[in-house]
């Protein structure tokens, strides 16, 4: 089965620091989304992107957090200051047809962000 | 708003025990789609079944059901004949009429299966 591959798959920063969490989807996939769970807690959704722009986001998607594809194939989450409350698993996830033809979501590893 | 309600904390059972995992969602759409999804120890997310508001049948899948009950806002999953392997969170989740992926999790399930 198709992956989605997550990148680095465990970062230790600074408080104050830029993070960049990348992704790279299915590659017939057209919708991407980033959800995050912190340690213990809920999954929470936080940003859908489709055709190069966020479809959606949540309310815990503010001004610090960004997403892009820059190359077509890479999907990034970018953290510009990060925040002890950031710390959390990251989950990238791509849409698509599955080889079966049902519509899929497919979740990354995860990326494992520690703010110190 | 949507909101997806999973009272059960923890669940331990002895291999070869049924477990039934409760769900109850709350939404105001009428048409939306519920999911189920495992995280084992790894800590991926693995998707186990998705769901449409229009579609009650209960679904077996292997040792797998889900038993959708529209009138009390319900989508309970039972792991049948539990096996170590079992072991994991188990989240139900629920998203709206567009059957996006944006999805509002439930706190989850922690399965634990003793041999």
């Amino acid at each position: 089965e198709p992956e989605v591959t997550q990148t680095p798959s465990h970062q230790v920063t600074q408080m104050g620091q830029e993070v960049i969490l990348r992704c790279v989807p299915i590659s017939n996939h057209l919708y991407f989304y980033w959800y995050r769970q912190i340690l213990g807690q809920k999954v929470e959704f936080l940003v859908s992107f489709y055709n190069n722009e966020i479809s959606e986001k949540s309310e815990i998607f503010d001004d610090q957090f960004s997403v892009e594809r820059p190359d077509g194939s890479n999907f990034t989450l970018k953290i510009r200051s990060t925040k002890l409350e950031d710390s959390a698993m990251y989950f990238c996830a791509s849409e698509g047809l599955s080889r079966s033809g049902a519509n899929v979501l497919t979740f990354g590893a995860g990326s494992r962000l520690t703010v110190l | 708003a949507q909101k997806v309600t999973q009272a059960q904390t923890e669940i331990s059972v002895v291999e070869k025990e049924d477990v039934t995992l409760d769900c109850v969602y709350e939404t105001r759409d009428t048409t939306y789609y519920l999911f189920w999804y495992k995280q084992p120890p790894s800590g991926e997310l693995v998707f186990l079944i998705r769901r449409n508001s229009f579609d009650e049948q209960n679904e077996i899948s292997g040792r797998y059901s889900w038993n959708f009950q529209k009138s009390t806002s319900s989508f309970n999953f039972t792991i049948t004949a539990s096996q170590v392997v079992d072991s994991a969170v188990y989240f139900c989740a629920l998203s709206g009429p567009l059957g996006d992926y944006k999805l509002s999790f439930g706190a989850g399930t922690t399965v634990t299966v003793r041999a």
